[in-house]
């Protein structure tokens, strides 16, 4: 168990639709990652938030956005979802410190059909 | 850019034989390289990591890795595979940089372990 709790571990959802994803860091963490696991793409960096602010955008569509809370938990929220977005969706956190580990949670599995 | 090279996207081998899953870098800096397992249907878990304080690293399950920067590599290995070591194996690489330590991925390889 890394410690970084995700919901909903499955999701399916018709195009067109919006879904939201929650991740739960670490204790004590301030540092959340996003990322997408596809079989055509690999996993990709898609945002970073620290402490509430954006810290660093990677591959991530404008249909796309997240949001990282007071409390430390973050969203990402995902619209006008086509069927290239099935994915697996992984939050990831951290201590923002060079080196240093970098903690996942089991993922998001979102089927769009 | 920074980015990280994982040659062979399928290994296979025997139970009981070597484990060599190879990772090469690019990086304009002396960068940290980890390793990630992922076995099926689960998240991504840390075998081990480099950040500059001795060359070969060792890490969980057995796995270790040595970095070689003048082959700029961070290959793995295992002496000894277990059924239970199949599972996707994933070189990463970490800044800093600039404000971020995200990590950028390969492209991942498949250990298959035969009986």
């Amino acid at each position: 168990d890394s410690g970084v709790t995700q919901t909903p571990k499955h999701l399916i959802t018709a195009t067109g639709q919006r879904v939201t994803l929650r991740c739960s860091p670490r204790s004590g963490d301030l540092s959340v990652y996003w990322y997408q696991q596809s079989l055509d793409q690999g996993l990709q960096f898609l945002i970073q938030y620290y402490n509430g602010e954006e810290r660093a955008k990677g591959n991530i569509l404008e249909r796309f956005s997240a949001q990282q809370f007071p409390d430390l938990h973050s969203e990402l929220n995902l619209s006008s979802l086509e069927l290239g977005d099935s994915a697996l969706y992984f939050c990831a956190s951290s201590v923002e410190s060079a080196g240093n580990t970098i903690y996942f949670g089991e993922g998001s599995w979102l089927t769009v059909v | 850019a920074q980015s990280v090279t994982q040659l062979g996207s399928h290994v296979s081998v025997s139970e009981g034989a070597l484990v060599l899953l190879r990772c090469n870098y690019s990086s304009s800096v002396p960068p940290y390289l980890f390793w990630y397992v992922q076995y099926p249907n689960q998240g991504l878990q840390l075998l081990l990591k480099y950040t500059s304080a001795a060359t070969l690293v060792k890490g969980i399950n057995g796995f270790e890795a040595e970095f070689k920067k003048s082959e700029t590599s961070f290959h793995l290995t295992k002496p000894s595979a277990h059924m239970s070591d199949a599972a996707e194996y994933f070189c990463a690489v970490s800044g800093p940089w600039g404000a971020t330590n995200k990590l950028i991925f390969g492209t991942g390889t498949l250990l298959a372990v035969q009986p």
